[in-house]
């Protein structure tokens, strides 16, 4: 079956670095998204990794391992503003998003 | 720029009743997404449609129904609610049907007693 799993919730502190990671299993593979969602919010665009590698945007990078089905977001400098839920979803063969559940990040001063 | 407009955005209705939820998009986008978004699960697609005139069945399609009449509008139809429909709808499109950054409305909250 199609799987995403991801920590439920994770704490840091102001400043400090953060990973999130998402190992996926889904049939076939067109890419890994992460959504940053706010508490009662939508869900907004943070990355789209296909191919292995890191890809760096300013305080977020996303990493991707294929082979491993294996992906993290890494958040620098962080924010309070980066308290929020980060979700993990990868796209199907059919071109479907399977979400994960996310991660609560928590940041404390 | 509204981008996804999403209407209402809070509701409480009885179980049996016909509800509504209304979505539009400004950006021209050919594919468009219902998601239901419950504690402790991922985002569950309801149902999709790549461009106008077509739909289909996500994970999730039973007790709902949409419509695609022209780009912009996408409405998702509960006919009959029942409690287990108590959720966050988001609307969410992209502007092609394979893949890409999807853009979400602000989300739905239904109650159903």
């Amino acid at each position: 079956g199609q799987n995403i799993d991801q920590p439920t919730e994770m704490t840091a502190t102001e400043g400090a670095i953060v990973q999130i990671n998402c190992t996926y299993q889904t049939s076939g593979f067109n890419g890994l998204f992460w959504y940053q969602q706010h508490a009662g919010e939508a869900p907004t665009f943070l990355s789209y990794n296909v191919l292995d590698g890191l890809e760096e945007k300013g305080r977020f990078s996303s990493f991707l391992s294929r082979s491993k089905g294996y992906s993290y977001l890494l958040l620098k400098e962080l924010q309070m503003k980066d308290s929020a839920s980060y979700l993990c979803a990868s796209m199907d063969s059919n071109y479907q998003l399977i979400w994960g559940a996310g991660t609560k990040l928590i940041i404390k001063p | 720029i509204a981008g996804i407009t999403q209407a209402p955005t809070s509701q409480i209705l009885a179980a049996g009743r016909r509800m509504t939820l209304r979505c539009t998009q400004d950006m021209r986008h050919n594919a468009m997404y219902w998601y239901r978004q419950d504690l402790g699960l991922g985002l569950r697609l309801i149902h999709y449609s790549n461009t106008a005139g077509t739909t289909g069945k996500g994970e999730v399609p039973d007790g709902y129904s949409v419509s695609r009449a022209n780009t912009d509008d996408f409405p998702l139809t509960l006919a009959s609610a029942v409690p287990s429909q108590t959720s966050v709808y988001f609307c969410a499109s992209s502007r092609g049907s394979a893949g890409g950054e999807l853009f979400f409305g602000e989300g739905s909250r239904l109650t159903v007693l």
